[in-house]
This record gives structure tokens, C-alpha cells and sequence, in this order.
């Protein structure tokens, strides 16, 4: 089955830290570039990290730069993302997303493949 | 504020077309390609339409984008009650150097 798994969201104090995963399975991972995506409750959507399929290019929102760090191990079909110094507004349930496209330049990414989403919520 | 802009809601009765816009700017629409998502409540938002006005195997046809310089529009013909979801618009930003939403427009069936 073709999907995308995320894991280790949670409660976390202001200033702690938090490593998400994201499990794919029936892609090709290897191949693909891959993404995080956010939505605070009750708010849309916001991109947060983006990974091309061999790590060579690496983007983040000004909102995360500096405290988030993207990372994959393709040979585990594996996303993650490292937040440092989480805050009350990276509350969110945090999307890992495939790009659909394949393509080597970011204009033309889409995102096709979703997974459930995983809820961090920081709070003293 | 969103680098795109939706209107907060849009709304028709059954059958009837609704139109959504999206207004970027040169650095994001005018340059890269749209793509657009829905989303139910509680869900994960599937894309829609991509590169503009490309359809996703299993999306109806009745689901159609275009674009015209620094705006993009979504278009729902005969409106249906399992239209109702938020629809979000997005791009690339060359400026901000990363993808930006719109604020997402409410459909509601009447």
C-alpha cells in the first residue's frame, strides 16, 4: 500500500525539542523529493521543510530557520524533521508530503502524497 | 498575511459553478506553476489540480484550474454537497525562497 507514516509527535515545553518520522512505504522513495507541511489548529496550511531526493538542496520556512533541520535515509525509507526550540506557535499537526512531480527544480513540485499527519503540541 | 490571497468563503446551491481566486505576485504565481488542494474536515488535504490546470487521476472533471499572469483561479461546475471543504491555493515563492499557501477559501453547499 502506498502511504506515508508519521510518529514521534507529542507535548513539549517551550524551548524543548522533538524529532519527527516519517515511514514510507510502496514508493520509491529513494526517488522522490519530500516535504513538511503544518496546520496549526483551526488555521491552514503552512510549508515548512523541503528535501530533494538526495539530499542536495534543502529548504526551510523563515519561520523554522535556524531551529528545524530536515534529513532523510533513503535506504530506510525514512523522512524526519529536528525541532530545536519549539515554541507555542509551532503547535501544529505536522504533514509529511511527497513531491509529485520528480522534478529537480522546486517551481514544479506539487504535493500528491499525504500521510495523516502527526500533532506536536508546545505548552508549559 | 499569506503571500496568496483567497477570499475566507464562496458559496453556491447544487450544480451551480463557484469560482476561487488566488492573487500572487510576480515572485510566486506569474513565475511557477499553481497547485491546489481540498480538504475535508479532520483530513489530509489531497491535491486537486497541479501545474495550473492538470487533474489528478480520480479527481472529476468537473474540478478545473487556469491561470492568468499573477492569479489563479479553481473553478467546481455542478456543484455537488460533498464540495464542501476548504480549498487552498499554493506556489512556489522565488523571493521567499519556499512554498506559500493561500489562507484557504470555506465552500459551502446552500
Amino acid at each position: 500500500e502506498v502511504q506515508l507514516v508519521e510518529s514521534g509527535g507529542g507535548l513539549v515545553k517551550p524551548g524543548g525539542s522533538l524529532r519527527l518520522s516519517c515511514a514510507a512505504s510502496g514508493i520509491t522513495f529513494g526517488s522522490n523529493n519530500m516535504n513538511w507541511v503544518r496546520q496549526a489548529p483551526g488555521k491552514g496550511l503552512e510549508w515548512v521543510s523541503s528535501i530533494s531526493s538526495s539530499s542536495s538542496y534543502i529548504f526551510y520556512a523563515d519561520s523554522v530557520k535556524g531551529r528545524f533541520t530536515i534529513s532523510r535515509v533513503n535506504a530506510k525509507n525514512s523522512l524526519f524533521l529536528q525541532m530545536n526550540s519549539l515554541r507555542a506557535e509551532d503547535t501544529a499537526v505536522y504533514y509529511c508530503v511527497r513531491d509529485g512531480s520528480g522534478s529537480h527544480y522546486n517551481r514544479y513540485w506539487y504535493f500528491d502524497l499525504w500521510g495523516r499527519g502527526t500533532l506536536v503540541t508546545v505548552s508549559s | 498575511q499569506s503571500a496568496l490571497t483567497q477570499p475566507p468563503s464562496a458559496s453556491g446551491t447544487p450544480g451551480q459553478t463557484v469560482t476561487i481566486s488566488c492573487s500572487g505576485s510576480t515572485s510566486n504565481i506569474e513565475s511557477n506553476t499553481v497547485n491546489w488542494y481540498q480538504q475535508l474536515p479532520g483530513t489530509a488535504p489531497p491535491l486537486l489540480i497541479y501545474t495550473n490546470d492538470q487533474r489528478p487521476s480520480g479527481v472529476p472533471e468537473r474540478f478545473s484550474g487556469s491561470k492568468s499572469g499573477a492569479s489563479a483561479s479553481l473553478a467546481i461546475s455542478g456543484l455537488q454537497s460533498e464540495d464542501e471543504a476548504d480549498y487552498y491555493c499554493s506556489a512556489w515563492d522565488d523571493s521567499l525562497s519556499g512554498y506559500v499557501f493561500g489562507s484557504g477559501t470555506k465552500v459551502t453547499v446552500l
